[in-house]
């Protein structure tokens, strides 16, 4: 099992650019999530899907999107680009529930705006 | 003000050492894990504990529900272990608050 994979691994954009990072999963899990993580902060959940078809807001959902059209596959679009969305991105799995569930992460996405 | 505190924010250790991180939380949760983020960034779930104690190899979590307080033990600390360790409170089944980290070096 590849585990949870997050493409592309760096990325530099410009200011009002849009973009997509990947994330897929091979271990059937219905649970999957997007974090960023910055300098001195903890994790912070950005959107979550319970399943394909469903997805919800995490605590700083705006200036993204998501979708999840298939079990293995979350991808986190970035509508238009700001500097304030330089981060690292997670991606996580887990079986159920992120509270009662190990949760699985991806190697993560390191995003530059500038 | 973070649910989560962590401490210390940073520990340096010689090879061998007993290392205690800590971490409390200041509302009740339904579980407490605990995450270790390796130097190249990737994470991994080490313990998802809820009472009591749980032991992986030379590694220890407890939890006392009662003072709000988890303890992540490492017994025999080698270099492999240096990385960041989050302390992570989980508040019904769905909202995690994730500590700040501790940053941890062990030196030969």
């Amino acid at each position: 099992n590849a585990g949870v994979t997050q493409t592309p691994k760096f990325q530099v954009l410009k200011t009002g650019q849009s973009m997509t990072l990947q994330c897929a999963q091979d271990m059937n899990h219905e649970y999957m999530s997007w974090y960023r993580q910055d300098p001195g902060m903890g994790l912070r959940l950005i959107h979550y899907s319970v399943g394909a078809g469903i997805t919800d807001q995490g605590e700083v959902p705006n200036g993204y999107n998501v979708s999840r059209s298939t079990t293995e596959d979350f991808p986190l679009r970035l509508l238009s680009a700001a500097p304030s969305q330089t981060s690292v991105y997670f991606c996580a799995s887990s079986r159920g529930r992120r509270g009662f569930y190990e949760q699985y992460f991806g190697p993560g996405t390191r995003l530059t705006v500038t | 003000k973070n649910e989560v505190e962590q401490s210390p924010q940073n520990l340096t250790a010689q090879e061998g050492e007993f290392i205690t991180i800590n971490c409390s939380y200041s509302v009740g949760i339904s579980a407490l894990h605990w995450l270790q983020q390796h130097p190249g960034g990737g994470i991994v779930s080490l313990f998802m504990l809820s009472s009591g104690k749980k032991k992986h190899g030379r590694l220890i979590a407890t939890i006392n529900i009662q003072e709000k307080h988890s303890s992540l033990h490492i017994t025999a600390s080698h270099p492999r272990d240096s990385a960041v360790y989050i302390c992570v409170g989980s508040y019904n089944t769905d909202k995690l608050i994730f500590g700040t980290g501790t940053r941890l070096q062990v030196f030969p």
